[in-house]
């Protein structure tokens, strides 16, 4: 089955102890991308990975790291977790990135930061 | 920059009912793609309908329909027949068709609940 597997699905932590929520796509996707959901904020791109080795900043980066070493993974770093990076993550991945390819979604990730 | 506005917080309808969404969004862009997407209690993004901003015939899918006015930035969702398993948040959403980083522009979401 086509799927974006992310784990952990929920997950509490405390501040400044470094994380990682794992993504994995099995459909050879070369887009891959990372977003946070708030309330009343919708859903805001972190990073973003047009193919292995070749990441990049969407608009809310602080604080979060990436890597993109095999085409499958594409792991969310966060070194040093603060509350206010407490949300609602989702990964994302399609085909080649092309703006009207159905984006298809992990089942999120709710972080609690303490 | 691009921003999408989603005015409805909340809103709710009787079962078998019509129910209509509204989305806006600014942009100076021509070439540019709008989304709605569903987000069940289950928290799953699921893509329910598709708009190409050159194509002037709306987007249909079942019982979902848009209405896409292109010059007053309007895109609006149509649900028809309204049944408990639409109850959701939806979200409407926009990508460029020139911007090289082909990201989502997300409004806020409105939630909508279904009377049984």
């Amino acid at each position: 089955e086509a799927q974006v597997t992310q784990n952990p699905r929920y997950l509490i932590t405390v501040t400044g102890k470094k994380l990682t929520v794992t993504c994995s796509q099995n459909m050879n996707h070369e887009y891959m991308s990372w977003y946070r959901q708030d309330p009343g904020l919708g859903l805001r791109q972190i990073y973003y990975s047009m193919n292995v080795e070749v990441t990049d900043k969407g608009d809310v980066p602080e604080g979060y790291k990436v890597s993109r070493k095999e085409k499958r993974n594409f792991p969310l770093i966060l070194e040093s977790p603060s509350p206010n990076q407490t949300s609602l993550y989702f990964c994302a991945s399609s085909l080649s990135g092309g703006p009207r390819e159905k984006l298809f979604f992990g089942s999120g990730t709710q972080l609690s930061v303490l | 920059a691009q921003t999408v506005t989603q005015s409805q917080p909340e809103m709710s309808v009787q079962e078998a009912e019509t129910v209509t969404l509204s989305c806006t969004y600014d942009t100076s862009e021509s070439d540019y793609y709008l989304f709605w997407y569903k987000q069940p209690p289950s928290r799953q993004m699921i893509l329910v309908i598709r708009q190409e901003a050159y194509k002037q015939q709306n987007a249909t899918e079942n019982r979902f329909s848009v209405n896409f006015q292109k010059a007053a930035k309007s895109f609006s969702l149509k649900i028809s027949d309204s049944q408990l398993g639409d109850a959701a948040m939806y979200f409407c959403a926009y990508r460029s068709g020139m911007d090289s980083n082909y990201q989502l522009i997300w409004g806020a979401g409105t939630k909508l609940i279904i009377k049984p």
